[in-house]
């Protein structure tokens, strides 16, 4: 069983910039959620894609979009970075929508100077 | 959105103490989940608790929920150093959407 993995690890963009996450739900699994995680602060609930559609998003600006591929795998993309989206994003997989126990990734790291 | 308040932010205790954290809400809460989150590390699911007066124990651990289902606790018997790390409750809000507390950050001293 292959767990969740996103690359890349670090990342570190300009204001102004646009970036791309990347995430590789668990063997079984058609959920993806992301998450933003500040530092000391709880992850903040971004969207949630199931079965390749948007199934729920969080308090976010457009600027945060999203795909989820065939294979349950799934991107996430922010738009005109700002400062403060300086974070740790998780994405974290489940199955079959929500409600279940979720299991996250290690997490891409986002610098935004 | 849903507000989900943990307490306490921080608690040092003596390797050997016990250790408890609390979730509230002012609305009633759906379905709880409790993770840990180890410095450095991602959040790693511990449990889920559904009904009302739920409790569920493992080894050192135990979970409660509420019976109004407005809070839920996470207790610690004997800590040891690996218990050090980030403790978050989630509530599930319309189906699809968990609501992270802030977490409540354990340091054991050896």
């Amino acid at each position: 069983e292959t767990g969740v993995t996103q690359s890349p690890t670090h990342l570190i963009k300009t204001r102004g910039q646009q970036v791309t996450l990347r995430c590789s739900s668990q063997s079984g699994h058609n959920t993806v959620s992301w998450y933003q995680q500040a530092l000391g602060q709880g992850p903040q609930f971004i969207f949630q894609y199931y079965r390749e559609e948007e199934n729920g998003r969080g308090n976010f600006p457009p600027r945060f979009s999203g795909l989820q591929f065939p294979n349950y795998s799934s991107e996430l993309n922010v738009n005109a970075l700002e400062l403060d989206d300086s974070a740790l994003y998780l994405c974290a997989s489940s199955e079959s929508g929500g409600g279940y126990e979720q299991y996250f990734g290690p997490g891409t790291r986002l610098t935004v100077t | 959105g849903q507000q989900v308040m943990q307490i306490p932010q921080y608690q040092h205790v003596q390797e050997g103490e016990d250790f408890t954290t609390y979730c509230n809400s002012s609305t009633t809460l759906s379905n709880i989940q409790w993770y840990k989150q180890r410095p450095g590390g991602h959040p790693v699911f511990l449990i889920q608790l559904v009904k009302s007066g739920e409790v569920k124990k493992q080894k050192r651990l135990t979970f409660q929920f509420g019976e109004a289902k407005k809070n839920s606790s996470l207790h610690i018997t004997a800590t040891q150093t690996t218990d050090v790390g980030t403790y978050f409750c989630a509530d599930l809000y319309n189906f699809n959407k968990f609501y992270f507390g802030s977490g409540t950050k354990l340091n054991v001293k050896p």
